[in-house]
């Protein structure tokens, strides 16, 4: 089956420690994108990546790095720079930046 | 950043009503409308991708239009059913960039 697979669900992590939420696709896209959800907002923007080897920051890109090596993988991660890291993420990918976009299950990190 | 506003914030029918959202966008700079439903527990699904002023697109009891010339696209659900209930939300983009999304309209239909 063609989808995309968020890993792990959720996600516990101590204060000052980085963690890496991993996201991989098996449809062949070339866009890969990184989304964060809080209560009451809209889905904002963290990082994405048009091809292998690159990417852009997003609108709220402070504090998380990603990395491109691979077409089919694009893993966040969450660094101990983040002041606000609990929260709901959604990786998504798509053919090219403005087609439609397919979501994986979501990752939920929280901070103990 | 690609404001994007929705309307209502939320919204809850009776079985059988019809109702329709709003999604406004800024005029200029326009390339994509997407449509997308997020149930709960699940991933957001496309509903509709729209790039003509004037598109109007249909899926079964749902249809969606598109103004480009004063920034806004209208979502309607016709004969609403429980299984509509979930967040309807709209996404802007413009070449190159990734979908910006409004906040959502989340949907409750009751028998």
């Amino acid at each position: 089956d063609g989808g995309i697979t968020q890993s792990p669900k959720y996600l516990f992590r101590k204060e000052g420690q980085n963690v890496t939420l991993s996201c991989e696709q098996n449809l062949n896209h070339d866009a890969m994108y990184w989304y964060r959800q809080d209560p009451g907002q809209g889905l904002r923007l963290i990082y994405y990546s048009q091809i292998v080897n690159d990417f852009q920051k997003g609108d709220i890109a402070e504090g998380y790095s990603v990395s491109r090596e691979k077409k089919e993988s694009f893993p966040l991660t969450v660094t101990s720079a983040q002041k606000n890291p609990t929260a709901f993420y959604l990786c998504a990918s798509s053919i090219v930046t403005r087609a439609e976009a397919f979501f994986g299950q979501g990752t939920r990190l929280t901070v103990v | 950043i690609l404001n994007v506003e929705q309307s209502p914030q939320s919204l809850h029918v009776q079985e059988g009503d019809s109702t329709n959202f709003t999604c406004s966008f800024p005029s200029s700079n326009f390339y994509a409308l997407h449509w997308y439903r997020w149930e709960t527990a699940k991933s957001p699904e496309a509903l509709f991708v729209m790039t003509l002023n004037g598109d109007e697109k249909k899926k079964g009891r749902i249809s969606a239009t598109l103004n480009t010339k004063e920034g806004y696209s209208y979502l309607y659900i016709k004969g609403s059913q429980p299984e509509d209930s979930a967040t309807y939300l709209c996404a802007l983009s413009n070449s190159g960039y990734a979908l910006n999304f409004g906040k959502g309209t989340s949907l409750l239909v009751t028998p």
